[in-house]
């Protein structure tokens, strides 16, 4: 059964650095993209970010290039969504999410449960 | 502001037929770009309802359906059913200067 499970909610302060993770299981974490999608609060999907962790090739949305720096380690599975100085704009809800099909970045079939991250002074 | 629009809301009485609108441009849908759909219930991720335009992934019913024409699609339920309120997301490639994968702003479906 593919999984993708993030890790758990964050309070930081404006300027400090975060990075937030998703454990992908159940198939083969070097061959599929994983992305990165924010949702800040009672507002839509925003597609932040792709990684393909067979050999680490990231896209960025204009958006967020910049902003956030995306990773991965493949010996761990896990992919990650990383920021050097927060601001309280980047309060929001994170999911992370892979697309269905190998190889090739499209549709998101499986998502992870989200991790909120609140900026507050 | 999204490349792709959504109405902010729809609504409609149980058993009845909504659509759903995801007006895009030349630069996305029009180009040729494949529109997909998600579901997201109220407190939960999103969730995989419609791919390619057109196609159900397994275990969603054929009570929803795709189609896409021109530079738009649109997102069909039929027997609408109070557990169908949520919020529904339509996603395609915008090839624009601001090359990227968009979503939709978002469309609050409300059962009556």
């Amino acid at each position: 059964e593919v999984q993708l499970v993030q890790s758990g909610a964050e309070v930081k302060k404006p300027g400090e650095s975060l990075k937030i993770s998703c454990k992908g299981s159940g198939y083969s974490f070097t061959s599929y993209w994983i992305g990165w999608v924010r949702q800040m609060p009672g507002k839509g999907l925003e597609w932040m970010g792709i990684i393909y962790p067979g050999d680490s090739d990231t896209r960025y949305s204009p958006s967020f290039q910049g902003q956030v720096t995306i990773s991965a380690d493949k010996s761990i599975s896990t992919a990650y969504l990383q920021w050097s100085s927060l601001k309280a704009s980047d309060t929001a809800m994170y999911y992370c999410a892979r697309p269905m099909v190998r190889g090739v970045i499209t549709y998101f079939g499986y998502w992870g449960q989200g991790t909120l991250v609140t900026v507050s002074s | 502001q999204s490349v792709l629009t959504q109405p902010p809301s729809v609504s409609g009485a149980p058993g009845q037929r909504v659509t759903i609108s995801c007006t895009g441009s030349s630069s996305n849908i029009g180009a040729g770009y494949d529109v997909h759909w998600y579901q997201q219930l109220p407190g939960t991720a999103p969730k995989l309802l419609i791919y390619g335009n057109s196609n159900r992934p397994s275990g969603v019913p054929d009570r929803f359906s795709g189609s896409k024409s021109g530079t738009s699609a649109s997102l069909a339920i039929t027997g609408l059913q109070a557990e169908d309120e949520a919020d529904y997301y339509c996603q395609s490639y915008d090839s624009s200067l601001s090359a990227s994968w968009v979503f939709g702003g978002g469309t609050k479906l409300t059962v009556l």
